[in-house]
């Protein structure tokens, strides 16, 4: 069962890079790492998905070393804005569940 | 801008009383989850539906909790008969398979918050 460990905070300020890591140690062969971003009295929203390797979108990126056993969501040049929980989620195949995190709250400071 | 709806968006009920709550998922995704969020426990997956087809509902507590997809528009979540630990907010999200279950892009509505007093 694909368990996942997050930092439970960060704290950040304008303009700076915001590197968030995942440890998710039992994740399966078959599994893919998706990141979701959550602000107060909303749901989840998806950020970015990938299996390895590194995978950029015009949000974030998403690094995951050979192993698969973490993942690194990298936010370049956060603003107040980005101040959110931020979540990795893992597994679902053969009945498992899929597990988010406990998340990762991230405070954007001026 | 397609999205997924939920209702109702809030919920104040008395324990022993039936709570039903509604999703629309987007149309064309043919995956619907179900998952409750409460600070202590986060977000927990309590069911997901595939074509309608429930495929796993483990995450949910059988005696009083069912979910139902009636059609491809409206999936469900009933509460019956409702305690003061079920309250929390649920979240629907629907999705399009392509692959394995992680592999999913969900999409979440804008959650029902359940008060059982």
């Amino acid at each position: 069962l694909a368990k996942t460990t997050q930092p439970i905070s960060m704290d950040s300020y304008e303009g700076q890079e915001v590197n968030i890591t995942c440890s998710h140690n039992n994740i399966a062969t078959n599994d893919y790492i998706t990141w979701y971003q959550q602000f107060p009295s909303q749901g989840p929203r998806f950020i970015i998905q990938g299996y390895k390797t590194k995978v950029t979108n015009e949000v974030a990126s998403l690094f995951i070393p050979a192993d698969r056993k973490s993942s690194t969501l990298s936010l370049p040049r956060v603003s107040l804005s980005d101040t959110a929980v931020y979540y990795c989620l893992v597994g679902g195949q053969a009945g498992t569940a899929l597990i988010f995190g406990k998340g990762t709250t991230l405070s954007v400071s001026s | 801008d397609a999205r997924v709806t939920q209702t109702p968006r809030h919920k104040v009920t008395e324990m022993g009383q039936e709570v039903t709550m509604r999703c629309q998922p987007i149309l064309g995704h043919n995956t619907v989850f179900w998952y409750r969020q409460t600070m202590m426990q986060g977000l927990e997956l309590l069911a997901y539906f595939r074509n309608r087809a429930p495929l796993d509902d483990s995450g949910m507590p059988k005696d009083r909790f069912s979910a139902e997809m009636p059609d491809a528009t409206l999936a469900t979540l009933k509460i019956q008969p409702s305690e003061p630990r079920d309250s929390a907010v649920y979240f629907c999200a629907s999705g399009l398979a392509s692959g394995t279950l992680s592999s999913y892009e969900q999409y979440f509505g804008p959650g029902t918050r359940l008060t059982v007093t």
